[in-house]
């Protein structure tokens, strides 16, 4: 089983909003990530977390914050967002390691819109 | 940093083969993974090469030189269903994947 679960599919929010969205897998990984994927653009990693610490960050704003409450569930919560931030929001997960013991399986992502 | 560069669009015939390359520049390497994504889905794992040569899966095969920094996807018997962009991805040694533009892939009839 190599799947992993989003919720919810699509997403719209205003400005002021506050909303969480949420990723869950059950093969037993130890990494998870969140990627931020723009139309016709390749995916951009945001967050990683490995055994439920957050392990890197690129320099996303704050308006953004990660959450791992155990190791099958990683949730992004959306606070205060911009227009610009509508885009395909991708979780994965992998086994911690590197190479192919790290190959990384992709949810179906949760489209977000910001008005 | 890191550069990767492969071709931004392609067109096929069905039933035909078709090579997709990926030339990059990484200042750490661990591993080159290729992924399909269909247009609105998610990206799916086709292949993982590390040591330089050719790794064959059914339709699919991947070759790698970590001397020249390049890598290939090909793709035997095109389907209409193969039309996707296809996305090659450099594991660096933070185990971070960095992820090429993609290569949009069109399949005729």
């Amino acid at each position: 089983d190599t799947e992993v679960t989003q919720t919810p599919k699509h997403l719209v929010m205003g400005m002021t909003n506050k909303k969480s969205l949420k990723c869950e897998q059950h093969m037993g990984h130890r990494a998870m990530y969140w990627y931020k994927q723009k139309a016709k653009k390749p995916p951009e990693l945001m967050f990683v977390y490995s055994y439920e610490k957050l392990s890197i960050n690129e320099s996303v704003p704050s308006r953004f914050s990660p959450e791992c409450p155990n190791s099958s569930l990683l949730n992004l919560h959306l606070h205060a967002l911009q227009p610009e931030d509508s885009a395909l929001y991708l979780c994965a997960s992998s086994q911690e390691g590197g190479g192919g013991e790290g190959t990384q399986y992709f949810g179906p992502g949760t489209r977000l819109l910001v008005l | 940093g890191q550069n990767i560069d492969q071709p931004t669009e392609m067109t096929a015939t069905e039933g035909a083969i078709v090579q997709i390359n990926c030339t990059y520049q990484t200042s750490g390497f661990n591993g080159l993974f290729w992924y399909q994504q269909h247009a609105g889905e998610a990206p799916t794992f086709l292949s993982y090469n590390v040591l330089d040569g050719l790794e064959e899966k059914g339709r699919f095969s991947s070759f790698l030189s970590r001397s020249k920094g390049y890598s290939y996807l090909l793709l035997k018997e095109l389907q209409m269903k193969d039309s996707a962009s296809y996305l090659c991805a450099v594991c660096d040694l933070r185990n971070k994947l960095v992820f090429g533009a993609g290569t949009i892939l069109r399949v005729k009839s």
